[in-house]
């Protein structure tokens, strides 16, 4: 099957400093992949929408400032998050749609990324 | 978005079936019904999706009710390893997968 690749697996930064996570699509191309933020003992809640080549659309509530959303090439997305604070500590995964599919096919996700801000 | 309901719990003896039930009685008719699980600390792990008809593969079993109103996934020989949060989601339109609070689902040898 399909994989998603996220680096780091985990970090740890200091309040103030920014933070790049990476999701590759390993071995299919992906126009559009998905960021997800999950806090302990509660569900995904979709952060933004990234294309490839355009702008990201970010979900409600989530500020595009603050979590900055790159998707340069179609297997590759970063989420940089910038200014650190402990509440943004928190395990941060990404989901990828092959291209040229539609709604009847499923996203892969990547591992995820846990963010620990000091 | 359609929005599903899901018991937050369930326990099932290892090696019996276990039955997830979900309802979406908002599902338009284009709109699909994805199962997803997540065991602890990992990325979410797809299982199976459909749309009208009954699906299976080689981990689950979908069934969807003719009214399409609701779903049961059906594990047919839980093993401890099934042990994890299940995610019932109608996907959108605009291909998003929108992840409601899930079904705890406890395997007990």
């Amino acid at each position: 099957g399909a994989v998603v690749s996220q680096h780091p697996s985990w970090v740890i930064c200091k309040s103030g400093t920014s933070v790049k996570i990476e999701c590759r699509s390993l071995d299919f191309q992906a126009t559009t992949m998905f960021w997800y933020r999950q806090f302990p003992k509660q569900s995904l809640m979709l952060m933004a929408t990234s294309n490839e080549g355009s702008k990201a659309t970010y979900e409600q509530g989530v500020e595009k400032d603050k979590f900055l959303i790159n998707h340069a090439s179609l297997t590759l997305s970063t989420l940089t998050v910038t200014s650190a604070h402990p509440e943004d500590s928190s395990f941060y995964i990404c989901s990828a749609q092959e291209a040229g599919q539609g709604d009847s096919y499923e996203q892969y996700f990547g591992p995820g990324t846990r963010l620990t801000v000091t | 978005d359609a929005k599903t309901t899901q018991p937050p719990s369930m326990d099932c003896a290892e090696g019996r079936a276990a039955n997830l039930p979900c309802n979406h009685s908002t599902i338009s008719g284009n709109e699909y019904v994805y199962w997803y699980r997540q065991i602890h600390s990992q990325g979410p792990q797809y299982i199976i999706h459909g749309l009208k008809n009954n699906e299976t593969n080689e981990m689950a079993s979908l069934i969807i009710t003719e009214d399409r109103k609701s779903s049961t996934l059906i594990l047919p020989h839980a093993t401890l390893r099934d042990t994890a949060v299940y995610y019932c989601i109608v996907k959108s339109n605009t291909g998003k997968l929108i992840f409601g609070q899930g079904t705890t689902l406890q395997v007990k040898p």
